[in-house]
């Protein structure tokens, strides 16, 4: 199983700041096969990110993604009020599908 | 854009089991993935197993192995899960979520609005 560890749990920043979010894997994530997730309290996530660095239907350009093998970045460029959640990456090169245990993104 | 609409919040008891549904519409049912993840309180999200209807041999996550059962019926355009031996760490919203590709267990677009299920004596 691929464990992913995200870095930090907890990020403080505020409206119009960069945010960068961390994914670690435990072992290389074949073919890029990693996604970013938004999730807010009472709301089912949203996909933001897929195959590292494309963007879902709909997300803003202010979401990017990078990274390969074990290492992986999403980043925020201008944070908008909205973007205050949680985010998990998660891994699907592999089976068993496997998240990351998320990096909290808190006003500061 | 695909819907997906879930059964209503369950209570159960320790030990016993429960069905969820997952009923898809304004897209193609049978070749996409119907995968479930859940959440319990205060925790992050875990992929639970999937499966795709036209080929109706599931993928189940290890650490549910013999206690959860997915099913689809194609007629119906509806998926199910099925959760037994249920103890209080089973608490948790599930959600279905339906794969971005077709005939592949990958990322989801596509997300029911989640299945609230209590166990509690």
């Amino acid at each position: 199983e691929i464990v992913l560890t995200q870095s930090p749990g907890t990020l403080s920043l505020s409206p119009g700041d960069r945010a960068t979010l961390s994914c670690r894997a435990s072992q290389s994530v074949s073919s890029g096969y990693l996604a970013w997730y938004q999730k807010k309290p009472g709301q089912a996530p949203r996909l933001l990110i897929y195959g590292a660095s494309s963007r879902a239907s709909g997300v803003p350009d202010r979401f990017s993604g990078g990274g390969s093998r074990t290492d992986y970045t999403l980043t925020i460029s201008r944070l908008e009020p909205e973007d205050f959640a949680m985010y998990y990456c998660q891994q699907y090169g592999r089976s068993p599908l496997t998240f990351g245990p998320g990096t909290k993104l808190e006003i500061k | 854009q695909v819907q997906l609409v879930q059964s209503g919040a369950e209570v159960r008891r320790p030990g016993s089991s429960v069905k969820v549904s997952c009923e898809a519409s304004g897209g193609t049912f049978s070749s996409y993935a119907i995968n479930w993840v859940r959440q319990a309180p205060g925790q992050g999200l875990e992929w639970m197993g999937g499966i795709i209807p036209s080929v109706a041999v599931p993928n189940y996550a290890q650490s549910f192995k013999g206690r959860v059962t997915i099913t689809a019926d194609k007629s119906t355009n509806t998926a199910y899960m099925y959760l037994s031996s249920l103890r209080s760490e089973d608490t948790a919203v599930y959600y279905c979520a339906r794969d971005r590709i077709p005939y592949d267990y990958g990322c989801w677009e596509d997300w029911g609005q989640g299945t609230l299920v209590t166990v509690s004596s």
